[in-house]
């Protein structure tokens, strides 16, 4: 069946550190790709998408590619704030959100 | 349209009570999901309609879960007997059918069984 997979954190960064979260995935079909994140204490909020192969999801600073070749979805933000301090969760959707385990990503001034 | 929102935010219950959360989703999302998700995981999937018809339920939802979404709008999901591992946050979403508007969730509702 489809699944995702992320890199293992936790992720602890310097402030203005570049960032890059790595996920792959194994899916049947075309499916459109997220990426999410959950501040401490707060619910899930969409960060980026992206619906076919080679679009460029971006948002707040975040960018992700979709890598068909590669079945990749990398994250990444080129200077990284103690804001940025949250869970992130790669996901796929061919009908449902599917997601990955999540990557913890703490941000030190 | 303030988002989807959960109802309790949080729930305690004694181990063999029943339990039933509500989700109201965005009003013109006709695509409602639920997911669970323990410390330190992904959400997983649990089950989604689309209008008031269920069209997937995944094998994680014993037959001590049921949901329901009577009139397309609103949904409730009920567990039954709880066991103790049945503590989780419990997450919903809605979207529209295309795929590409992405989904948005509600605030979940934390429940803890004891």
């Amino acid at each position: 069946g489809d699944s995702v997979t992320q890199m293992e954190g936790p992720v602890t960064l310097s402030e203005e550190a570049f960032l890059t979260i790595n996920c792959t995935y194994t899916a049947t079909g075309y499916p459109s790709l997220f990426w999410y994140v959950q501040y401490p204490g707060e619910g899930l909020q969409l960060l980026l998408k992206a619906t076919k192969a080679d679009d460029k999801g971006s948002n707040k600073g975040f960018e992700a590619t979709y890598r068909k070749e590669t079945t990749s979805f990398h994250l990444e933000k080129g200077s990284v704030q103690v804001s940025d301090s949250a869970v992130y969760f790669c996901a796929l959707s061919g009908g449902k959100l599917i997601f990955g385990q999540g990557t913890e990503l703490s941000v030190k001034p | 349209d303030t988002g989807v929102s959960q109802d309790p935010r949080h729930k305690i219950t004694k181990r063999g009570q029943n339990v039933t959360f509500r989700c109201d989703p965005i009003s013109e999302h006709n695509r409602l999901y639920w997911y669970r998700q323990t410390l330190g995981q992904g959400p997983e999937f649990l089950t989604y309609f689309q209008n008031e018809a269920q069209l997937e339920k995944s094998r994680l939802l014993s037959d001590r879960f049921s949901a329901e979404r009577p009139k397309g709008s609103f949904s409730t999901l009920e567990i039954q007997r709880t066991e103790q591992g049945d503590s989780a946050m419990y997450l919903c979403a809605s979207s529209l059918d295309q795929k590409e508007y992405g989904y948005t969730f509600g605030s979940g509702t934390r429940l803890t069984v004891v």
